[in-house]
């Protein structure tokens, strides 16, 4: 258990709905970071929170959204969803803002749209 | 964005040591390289990170040349547990960069 958790594990829904992907970091990290990883792809950058505030934005396509919460879990939103946002997301957390404290990783979240 | 650049798949026989290498040749001024491992269906996990010179954990060795623009990930006596996707993360200039991995490599270690 890397501390940081991630609901649901598994996710099936069809083309067009919504989901909210959860992620609750480990105790004591401020940011958290959201990444897709569709079928044998790398890391592909999402969204970064730290206390609140979004940091940084990767390739996040605008049906998607995030936002971390006051007790720092985070969410995010997947809208309209197309067969091609089938992926594992992954959230990741750390103490502080950058990579010098690396990075902790949930188990993921396994979407697939039908 | 930073770019890393790694092999994309290796081949070894357990027992053996691999060295996987990852180029960065913009990577930041105060930034630290770190490396992780990936297996199927998992998220990635934290191996090793270093800024200069050589460091060295329980798992891993990381080797940082001076100019910093590359940096080997050395595993010793590999078993078939090795095998999975191992990841360079070295931060160039800008937020997003910090926060790019590269393609991965993919190591397969067989008997």
């Amino acid at each position: 258990d890397s501390g940081v958790t991630q609901t649901p594990k598994h996710l099936i829904t069809a083309t067009g709905q919504r989901v909210t992907l959860r992620c609750s970091p480990r105790s004591g990290d401020l940011s958290v970071y959201w990444y897709q990883q569709s079928l044998d792809q790398g890391l592909q950058f999402l969204i970064q929170y730290y206390n609140g505030e979004e940091r940084a934005k990767g390739n996040i396509l605008e049906r998607f959204s995030a936002q971390q919460f006051p007790d720092l879990h985070s969410e995010l939103n997947l809208s309209s969803l197309e067969l091609g946002d089938s992926a594992l997301y992954f959230c990741a957390s750390s103490v502080e803002e950058g990579a010098a404290y690396g990075y902790t990783f949930g188990s993921g979240t396994r979407l697939t749209v039908v | 964005l930073a770019k890393t650049t790694q092999p994309i798949s290796m081949d070894s026989y357990e027992g053996q040591e691999v060295n996987i290498t990852c180029s960065h040749n913009n990577i930041a001024t105060n930034d630290y390289i770190t490396w992780y491992q990936q297996f199927p269906s998992q998220g990635p996990r934290f191996i090793i990170q270093g800024y200069k010179t050589k460091v060295t954990n329980e798992v891993a060795s990381l080797f940082i040349p001076a100019d910093r623009k590359s940096s080997t990930l050395s595993l010793p006596r590999v078993s078939l547990s090795d095998t999975a996707v191992y990841y360079c993360l070295a931060p160039g200039p800008g937020t997003a960069s910090k926060l790019t991995f590269g393609t991965g490599t993919r190591l397969q270690v067989t008997l």
